[in-house]
């Protein structure tokens, strides 16, 4: 079964500091990895995504993520936060065999202070 | 890009009446769609998963006779929520997938309050 850990309910960062937030997950083959960001009362945000490839993945708003697959992790990563990088991150996964469901990430919240 | 909209954004509804939401892919066509339900500062809950022209297959512990779900075109899903409940009011996010498994795109969500 596929399952995703986000161990993390809340991170907080100073603005200018570099910023992560972790993600492991367990699925059967090769995983395709999402990160996704939601504002208050609104829908998911696309960042970026891993499906093959170079582990590093850059994305949106300058966000990029690491792919291990030796510890199963997809940890989120930006080199310098902003205020408005202030949100609630998802990390998802959806197995690359069999159906199309995509299992999502307790969620972790990011405070970036100014 | 692939835009899915939802309709309506909030709705509040009294206790025993019904509900229903609409999603829309309004650029591409919609082999699948996602229904996901999110309580305050909780994750996404898978709700239901449907293919055009047949049942929508529900996960574990969902109510399909309470949460109807019809998937009639390949841009428009519709969930409606029957004989409503305070207990239902939540967020209800669907999204819709191309067919290829790296694309999923979601809709902005529908708040649901139960009076």
């Amino acid at each position: 079964a596929q399952s995703v850990a986000q161990p993390e309910d809340q991170v907080n960062v100073a603005e200018g500091n570099p910023l992560t937030v972790k993600c492991t997950y367990s699925v059967s083959g090769n995983p395709y990895l999402f990160w996704y960001v939601q504002y208050p009362n609104r829908g998911l945000q696309f960042l970026l995504k891993y499906i093959t490839g170079d582990n590093l993945v850059k994305g949106s708003y300058g966000f990029e993520a690491e792919f291990n697959k030796s510890q199963t992790s997809f940890h989120l990563k930006k080199p310098s936060a902003l205020v408005s990088d202030s949100a609630l991150y998802f990390c998802a996964v959806r197995a690359n065999t069999g159906g199309f469901k995509t299992i999502f990430g307790a969620g972790t919240r990011l405070f970036v202070k100014a | 890009g692939a835009v899915v909209s939802q309709h309506p954004s909030r709705v509040i509804c009294k206790s025993g009446t019904s509900v229903k939401i609409e999603c829309r892919s309004l650029d591409f066509q919609a082999t699948t769609m996602f229904w996901y339900r999110q309580f305050p500062k909780q994750s996404l809950m898978l709700m239901a998963t449907s293919n055009e022209g047949s049942k929508a297959t529900y996960e574990q512990g969902v109510e399909k006779d309470k949460f109807l779900i019809n998937h009639a075109s390949l841009t428009l899903s519709t969930l409606t929520v029957t004989s409503a409940h305070p207990e239902d009011s939540s967020f209800y996010i669907c999204s819709a997938g191309t067919g290829r498994r790296d694309e999923q795109y979601f809709g902005p969500g529908t708040r649901l309050t139960v009076t």
